[in-house]
């Protein structure tokens, strides 16, 4: 079983407001992934990290950003929080283990009214 | 660039129903392929996966090929439950000039009546 976790699980917010996505993971992953997922179930890759101190932006343009300070935490922070910014959020990480399969996080649903 | 497709769904069976979700995919190199489940309110967790040509991936009753001549990973159960409904993602992982990629699917709802 996938020892990764997320929180909050659910958050509603006030527009402006500055949020953190919290992500840990207890199995010493380098890489690490964040997703956002629309209603039509689509995923789009915002962030992602290989290791410490190391950060990249995704596929998908985000005005989120994301610090790698320790291998096991991956937060991802938004400054000021829009309506526009309504979705689920997935955490991921992976290592080679014969091949690159990814453990996922159970979600933040964020909305901002 | 590297992809993959599955088809649209919602795909809607009844108990005991065989069934299939198509996925083909474009890649460069020698991918690994995947196939994940997310179930309502829950992150995705894999369901199987293939290494190279002509691996089956197989898991909890659903079976996937990998088959490079067609360049496809569909996946199959022989009697699907009403547990099984859910959303499936494929997906394929390799790297492509030098760079690491993973590719998702748009994934594909199953719902399965009783």
């Amino acid at each position: 079983e996938a020892d990764i976790y997320q929180t909050p699980r659910y958050l509603v917010i006030g527009t402006g407001k500055k949020i953190t996505l919290e992500c840990s993971q207890t199995m010493g992953h380098d890489k690490m992934y964040w997703y956002q997922q629309d209603p039509g179930m689509e995923l789009h890759l915002i962030h992602y990290s290989y290791g410490v101190n190391s950060t990249e932006k995704g596929d998908l343009s985000s005005e989120s950003t994301v610090s790698r300070i320790r291998t096991e935490h991956f937060p991802l922070t938004l400054e000021s929080a829009r309506p526009s910014h309504t979705s689920q959020y997935l955490c991921a990480s992976s290592e080679y283990q014969g091949s690159y399969e990814q453990y996922f996080g159970p979600g933040t649903r964020l909305t901002v009214t | 660039g590297d992809s993959v497709t599955q088809m649209e769904g919602p795909v809607t069976l009844s108990e005991e129903a065989f069934l299939t979700i198509n996925c083909t995919y474009t890649a460069t190199g020698y991918p690994s392929l995947f196939w994940y489940v997310q179930y309502p309110g829950e992150g995705l967790q894999l369901l199987l996966k293939a290494t190279k040509a002509d691996d089956k991936g197989s898991n909890k009753g659903f079976e996937a090929t990998y088959r490079k001549e067609t360049t496809s990973f569909h996946l199959e159960k022989g009697s699907v439950q009403v547990s099984d409904s859910a959303v499936y993602f494929c997906a394929l992982s390799g790297f492509t000039s030098g760079t690491y990629k993973y590719i998702f699917g748009t994934g594909t709802r199953l719902k399965v009546l009783a």
